[in-house]
């Protein structure tokens, strides 16, 4: 079975500054990586995803992660913060066998940017 | 892109009442459909995946009998909470994958479910 695990529910940056979501995810086989964002009332939206190929994936709203095997890690980066950044974000892996696959979300790391 | 629509985006109900949720994908096939409940400031849990024309696979300690998922087209599945409570207010979040093309996962909007 898969698992992912989210270090930190809260995270605050300044505008202009890096952010860095972590995320960490257990799995037997190769996995599929997301990172999904949420906005208040809404369902989630991609921001990018790891399935196979180059290991560094750039995502929309200037995000991007690095899928790093050795560390079995996935983490989010992006250079500076916008105050439109705030919102939830979800790291999500799935295992596809077959036809079937589904996701399994990680807590959520709620991001804060302060002026 | 895929585009998945979700209504309705809030809901109230009396307790007692049955209450429906539809998810339809607009711009593809959508093979196996999944449902999640998220609470305030919680990830979100998976229900069940159905798959189109057959029953749905439910997570454990779901039940079946009060979450009724059905998936008869390619293009839509509801939920139904049956016998609502106020426990059952929660958000409910839909999510639809094609086996035709890996784009990943693409979501609903989500649906308020307040039960008074």
């Amino acid at each position: 079975a898969q698992s992912v695990t989210q270090l930190g529910s809260h995270v605050s940056v300044s505008e202009g500054a890096l952010v860095l979501l972590r995320c960490n995810y257990s799995s037997s086989v190769p996995p599929y990586l997301f990172w999904y964002v949420q906005y208040p009332n809404q369902g989630l939206q991609l921001l990018l995803k790891y399935t196979t190929g180059a290991t560094l994936v750039k995502g929309i709203n200037g995000f991007e992660a690095e899928f790093k095997k050795s560390e079995t890690s996935f983490h989010l980066t992006k250079p500076s913060a916008h105050m439109s950044d705030a919102a939830e974000y979800f790291c999500a892996v799935s295992v596809v066998t077959g036809t079937a696959s589904k996701l399994t979300f990680g807590t959520g790391t709620r991001l804060q940017v302060t002026l | 892109g895929a585009v998945v629509s979700q209504h309705p985006s809030r809901v109230i109900c009396k307790s007692g009442t049955s209450v429906k949720i539809e998810c339809r994908s607009l711009d593809f096939q959508a093979t196996t459909m999944f449902w999640y409940r998220q609470f305030p400031k919680q990830s979100l849990m998976l229900m069940a995946t159905s798959n189109e024309g057959s029953k749905a696979t439910y997570e454990q300690g779901v039940e079946k009998d009060k979450f009724l998922i059905n998936h008869a087209s390619l293009t839509l599945s509801t939920l139904t909470v049956t016998s609502a409570h106020p426990e059952d207010s929660s958000f409910y979040i839909c999510s639809a994958r094609t086996v035709t093309l890996y784009r990943g996962y693409t979501f609903g909007s989500g649906t308020r479910l307040t039960v008074v």
